[in-house]
């Protein structure tokens, strides 16, 4: 069966600092692969997503970036946070009909 | 593209009462509308989809109904208890796309 990880669960950034946050996922091969974020009591906005290595699609302008270097692997990066980048990240993955979607355990970010 | 309206936003009923979500799409070639609850702190889960071809679905205490004319679709719950409490999003997607998000509704259930 298909598992998806994610991690770390929390983190504490300075304002500034580097980001990387990294998804895989097991049991499937040429997975679509998203990343949400999640504002406190708020909707899910997606970020980015891709439909194979190397190919993203970028929905909103903002200080990150997402990069798929294997096939089940998805980073979110930025090079400097923003008090505005603190949310709770998911990663999701679909088949080819980009229908269910199935979501990470998520990364609660506070940038302080 | 897609737009997915979601109502109310947050909606309180009694332990044992029915519950009832509404969403509409403006995408005439949307044909899949899944529902997801997301309890605090946690990832959302699919709980119900429905396919265009479909006008209604029913699992357990939980139905959606979908009326393509309208452009509007709903889910049900029924027999409600306090674990139902989470938030709920719809979505629409006409398969080329990622999905769309409703932006949620808060269940509380009250015992």
């Amino acid at each position: 069966s298909q598992t998806i990880h994610q991690w770390p669960a929390t983190l504490v950034q300075p304002v500034g600092s580097p980001l990387s946050l990294e998804c895989t996922v097991e049991g499937t091969s040429n997975p679509n692969l998203y990343w949400y974020r999640q504002a406190a009591g708020r909707g899910l906005q997606l970020l980015f997503y891709s439909v194979g290595i190397g190919q993203i699609s970028s929905e909103v302008p903002q200080n990150l970036s997402a990069s798929r270097p294997q096939d089940r692997q998805f980073i979110l990066s930025s090079k400097k946070l923003l008090l505005s980048d603190s949310g709770f990240y998911l990663c999701a993955w679909s088949g080819g009909g980009r229908e269910k979607l199935f979501f990470g355990s998520g990364t609660q970010l506070s940038v302080l | 593209g897609e737009n997915v309206e979601q109502h109310p936003s947050t909606l309180s009923v009694q332990e044992g009462d029915s519950a009832v979500i509404k969403c509409t799409y403006s995408d005439s070639a949307s044909n899949y509308f899944p529902w997801y609850k997301q309890e605090l702190g946690k990832r959302p889960q699919l709980i119900i989809d429905i396919r265009s071809n479909v006008g209604e679905k029913k699992d357990q205490r939980i139905a959606v109904t979908l009326n393509k004319t309208a452009k509007h679709f709903s889910l049900h719950i029924t027999e409600t208890q306090p674990e139902d409490s989470a938030v709920y999003f719809c979505a629409g997607n006409s398969g080329n796309t990622p999905l769309v998000f409703g932006k949620g509704t808060r269940l509380s259930v009250i015992a």
